[in-house]
Order: structure tokens, then sequence, then C-alpha cells
């Protein structure tokens, strides 16, 4: 069964480092998020991509934060100059044509900012 | 505003005890799904059911069934004779049409469950 995978699972960085956290979607599918939950909160939505350009950002989706799809299958989430507030789970979701709200999710990559 | 809540924070029961997880939504769209993930220990979204707003038939699939009442707004998930392995965090969750034609998925708090052997 196809799947979303997220790189890297868990990576721990120093605050002001830049952060690349890498998925690849489902083949087939067009249109790519960004969620992160903070450790025993709920989960909340950063961006969603289609057609190559943002969609839609939340607030939490501030100018430390992009996004891009460099080859045509990562999809990539940087975080420019991480703070602490960063330590999260971040997870990958995408979504095929026509399968109207039905996200499918990666396992998520942990990152801790000291 | 909260467009999902889930009113129970935590429930614990003993194993082969049923669990009912409540949730509420919040929407103006007519077109919209629900759903419900696990979380288990380890961190992943394990994807469990989903329902579109037009329909409101309940169903069973092996120990989880689902009551979905448009009427109140509720979307409530039942796990008959709890295991171990049911111990998780679950999220209700709505998706909801964008003015970009994408789709956006609100989840609620979380319920932890915690099933006691």
């Amino acid at each position: 069964e196809p799947e979303v995978t997220q790189t890297p699972s868990h990576q721990v960085t120093q605050m002001g480092q830049e952060v690349i956290l890498r998925c690849v979607p489902i083949s087939n599918h067009l249109y790519f998020y960004w969620y992160r939950q903070i450790l025993g909160q709920k989960v909340e939505f950063l961006v969603s991509f289609y057609n190559n350009e943002i969609s839609e950002k939340s607030e939490i989706f501030d100018d430390q934060f992009s996004v891009e799809r460099p080859d045509g299958s990562n999809f990539t989430l940087k975080i420019r100059s991480t703070k602490l507030e960063d330590s999260a789970m971040y997870f990958c979701a995408s979504r095929g044509q026509g399968m109207a709200g039905e996200l499918f999710f990666g396992e998520g990559s942990r990152l801790t900012v000291l | 505003a909260q467009k999902v809540t889930q009113a129970q924070t935590e429930i614990s029961v003993v194993e082969k005890e049923d669990v009912t997880l409540d949730c509420v939504y919040e929407t103006r769209d007519t077109t919209y799904y629900l759903f419900w993930y696990k979380q288990p220990p380890s961190g992943e979204l394990v994807f469990l059911i989903r329902r579109n707003s037009f329909d409101e038939q309940n169903e069973i699939s092996g120990r989880y069934s689902w009551n979905f009442q448009k009427s109140t707004s509720s979307f409530n998930f039942t796990i008959t004779a709890s295991q171990v392995v049911d111990s998780a965090v679950y999220f209700c969750a709505l998706s909801e049409a964008q003015i970009s034609n994408d789709y956006k998925l609100s989840f609620g708090a979380g319920t932890t469950v915690t099933v006691r052997a």
C-alpha cells in the first residue's frame, strides 16, 4: 500500500540553526500539507501546497518557514532559524485529486530544538 | 472558536469494556468530512474512519463503530471490547473545503484512552 514517508524521524538541533524536514508524498497525489503537533497538544495546520505554490497557510507559518517541491517527488519544510518553541512533531500529508478531504499522513518527524 | 470539540480529556477503562469517545463539530458547510485518527505512543497518526456529511448511516467495522448525527453535530466513536493495544490518543477531525478549493483538516484536542489489563 502506498504511503507517505518522512525523514528524518527525529532531529535534534541547536536554536538558530536551519532545519529541513523531508517528505515523499504518495506518487500520484497532487495536494501536500504540513501539520505540527507540539508535545501533548493537538495537531495544527501549517500549510497546504498545490501546483507548485502555497494554497493556504496558517498564522503559525511565518517568514521562518518555507516549503518547496524541488524535484517533483520530495516535499520539504524548511525552518530558517529554529526557536525553542519549534520543538514539535511535524507531519506531512498528501491527497489525491478527487479524494475530497482524505489526507494520508506520514509517520512524522520529531524536531527537538535545544 | 473551536471547530472540533472533544470534551473528554482522558478515559481509563479495564480491558473488554466498551469505550465511547465524544466529538462535536462546527461548520457552515453542507459538504464536509469527519475522521477519527489514533495516535499510539510511537507518535504516528493512524487513520481509523471517514464519513462524509451526506451519509449519516452508522456502521460497525470490526470493534469500531460510530454514531454520526448531523442534527446535533456529533460524531461519536466506540471501541467495543477494548484491548490494551487500544491505548492511545484519539483525535476527531473535520475536513472542510477552502476558498482555494482545497481541504483543510481541523483536529480536536484529543482524548487519551488508557486500557488496563
